[in-house]
Formats: structure tokens, sequence, C-alpha cells
């Protein structure tokens, strides 16, 4: 069972270049995330997506695009990187049930993305 | 003002003593808080979460939250150098299908034996 899988794990892009962050989960979760953490920011979402065929804006989309591909996969894309995309990129998860029990967050093990 | 404030650290404390994390809030609708641990270059892992006010322990761990002060805490009794790590307060205001996290910026823990 391998939770939360995130590609690729570390990343240089130059100004400009495109790039896609792809994420898949294996524990039939309905919800997917993706967050940025920035020192000093803590972690900030970008966009999510409730279930399979819906995406919604979190905090911080500017400069993103993002892909429920299926009930599995979540993918984000940079489609033109600027410096102040640099930053350490999570997936999560979470089971999206009708009932709350705190512990359905899971994260991956993050994306190391720097833009020159 | 950031809905959630959580002091940075760094905070170093010897082996065995108890450490106490805590964060402040202003947004009175969060009625679930979270705690997670994120060990360098990894990502977090929830660690403790509580509704409401109250307190909940777990092993060498209790989350306290007080809603009337919108505080909210960590103790670690017994710390041990394998607690070293960043430790993160998370809240919601949860309704179905939008289990959206506001996270403090997290507090950086060293545990020296």
């Amino acid at each position: 069972n391998a939770g939360v899988t995130q590609t690729p794990k570390f990343q240089v892009l130059k100004t400009g270049q495109s790039m896609t962050l792809q994420c898949a989960q294996d524990m039939n979760h309905n919800s997917m995330y993706w967050y940025r953490q920035d020192p000093g920011m803590g972690l900030r979402l970008i966009y999510y997506s409730a279930s399979e065929g819906t995406t919604d804006k979190g905090e911080v989309p500017n400069g993103y695009n993002v892909s429920r591909l299926n009930k599995r996969e979540f993918s984000l894309r940079l489609e033109s990187a600027a410096p102040s995309q640099t930053s350490v990129y999570f997936c999560a998860s979470s089971g999206g049930d009708s009932t709350y029990s705190g512990n359905t967050i899971y994260f991956g093990e993050g994306s190391w993305l720097t833009v020159v | 003002q950031k809905e959630v404030e959580q002091d940075p650290g760094p905070l170093s404390v010897p082996e065995g003593a108890i450490v106490s994390l805590n964060c402040t809030y202003s947004n009175s609708a969060f009625q679930y808080f979270m705690w997670y641990r994120q060990y360098s270059r990894k990502g977090p892992e929830l660690l403790m979460y509580t509704y409401s006010s109250g307190n909940k322990e777990d092993g060498r761990f209790t989350a306290q939250v007080d809603k009337s002060s919108k505080y909210i805490s960590l103790f670690i009794r017994d710390s041990q150098p394998s607690d070293s790590a960043t430790y993160l307060c998370a809240m919601s205001q949860w309704t179905f299908g939008n289990e959206k996290l506001t996270f403090g910026t997290g507090t950086r823990l060293t545990i020296i034996p």
C-alpha cells in the first residue's frame, strides 16, 4: 500500500518552461489536494478536487492548472514557470465520505521544484 | 493577520523534558484541530486530532483545545530524539466533501540527547 505517490521528487526548470507534477493515491479516496510549502508561509492550498470530475481553486491558484484524471490521479501543471513558484509541492488525499474522522488526510513525500 | 499563528521556533530541549507547542487562531468557525509531524524532506503525517474543546491523550502526546481562548496546544512527555521534527497545527471547518485545512507555519523542534 503506497498511499500517496508524487513524481518527480526533484526538478529544476528554467523560467517560462512548463511541467506537470503527477500524483496518484491507492486508498480509494474521493478528495485530492495540491499544497505548496514555503519557509515562513506554511502549507497553502493551491487547488483541490472534492470528487472525480470536479476541481476548485484554493488559496494560491494563480499560475497553476489541475486535472483530476480519474479517482486515483490528480495532476498539477505549471504552464509558464516563474521563480516565485520555487517551492516544495505536496499532494494529499482524504476519504471525503459523509463522516469526518480527522485522520483521513494523507500527504505524499513532496516534490522539490526550483525555477531559475 | 494570519488565521492561524504558530511560533516557528526553533525550539531545543533536552531528552526527557516536557515539550509544549502552541497555536492561536482567529476564525471561530474552526471545529477540527489537528497536529501534524513533519520530518526533514518528508510529507506531514497526522499525529493527533481533536473536535471542539477539551483534551485528547495518545501515549506520550496530549492535544488540548480551548475554543474560548482560540488556543490549541500539543504536549510531548518524556521527549525522545526521534521526536525531533517540525510540528504543524492545522484547523478546519469541515463540510462534507470540502476538508480544507488551514495550517500554521510550523515549529521546528530538536530534542538533544
